[in-house]
């Protein structure tokens, strides 16, 4: 069974822009959360999306959204970027999200510059 | 407010020695806790998974153990190998409406030859 994809790995983007993150999850997971990975802060929870709607969200300003489609795939859109937004951005699958003790499966991230 | 405070931030052992790691929080109300291994430049990998009536928890030379009376779990390592260098991160649910995951900020662990 094919893991948790993340496309792309590296990005590097200039304040103000914007940019879209994907997340592939693994076959048969409904659930994707969105995670921040800084050296300062550590992880951070971004937001989480199960059958296409948002069912829970983290401390982070509204420049950060996200979306689910019908195949679980998954979006995540930063708009006018700014240098703090530098982070490596994992996404995350379970079958039914983490509420209960379902096993959650991360890709590799995506390492976004901002320059 | 709910934390999540991991010691020592970095560790520096011998292969083959032991090692523990501790972990503290304060999040109420308890779903479930988790430690989960982060190797450089990849994504955190599960380790184990414990709710509050579990105590301890082994995945081959980890073991993991939750006093949920005290709000305290370890991660104990057996016999370190080189490989075990990684980030080490605990991560608490909070049993709420969705989801509500705490992070530790984690610990750097360092084995050497």
């Amino acid at each position: 069974k094919a893991g948790v994809t993340q496309t792309p790995r590296y990005l590097i983007k200039t304040r103000g822009q914007q940019v879209t993150l994907s997340c592939s999850p693994i076959s048969g997971h409904r659930s994707v959360s969105w995670y921040q990975q800084t050296p300062g802060q550590g992880l951070q929870f971004l937001f989480e999306y199960f059958s296409e709607t948002q069912r829970n969200k983290g401390n982070f300003p509204g420049r950060f959204s996200g979306r689910q489609f019908s195949n679980s795939r998954s979006e995540m859109n930063v708009s006018t970027l700014e240098l703090g937004d530098s982070a490596l951005y994992l996404c995350a699958s379970s079958l039914s999200g983490t509420r209960v003790s379902y096993e959650q499966y991360f890709g590799p991230g995506t390492r976004l510059t901002v320059t | 407010k709910n934390q999540v405070e991991q010691s020592p931030q970095s560790l520096i052992i011998l292969e083959g020695k032991n090692c523990t790691l501790q972990c503290n929080y304060t999040v109420s109300p308890f779903s479930n806790l988790r430690w989960y291994k982060q190797d450089t430049g990849r994504g955190p990998v599960s380790l184990t998974i414990m709710t509050f009536s579990e105590n301890t928890k082994s995945n081959g030379r980890y073991t993991a153990t939750l006093d949920a009376d005290t709000k305290q779990s370890s991660l104990h390592i057996t016999a370190s190998q080189l490989s075990d260098s990684a980030s080490y991160i605990c991560v608490v649910s909070a049993e709420q409406a969705g989801t509500a995951l705490i992070f530790g900020k984690g610990t750097t662990l360092s084995v050497s030859s």
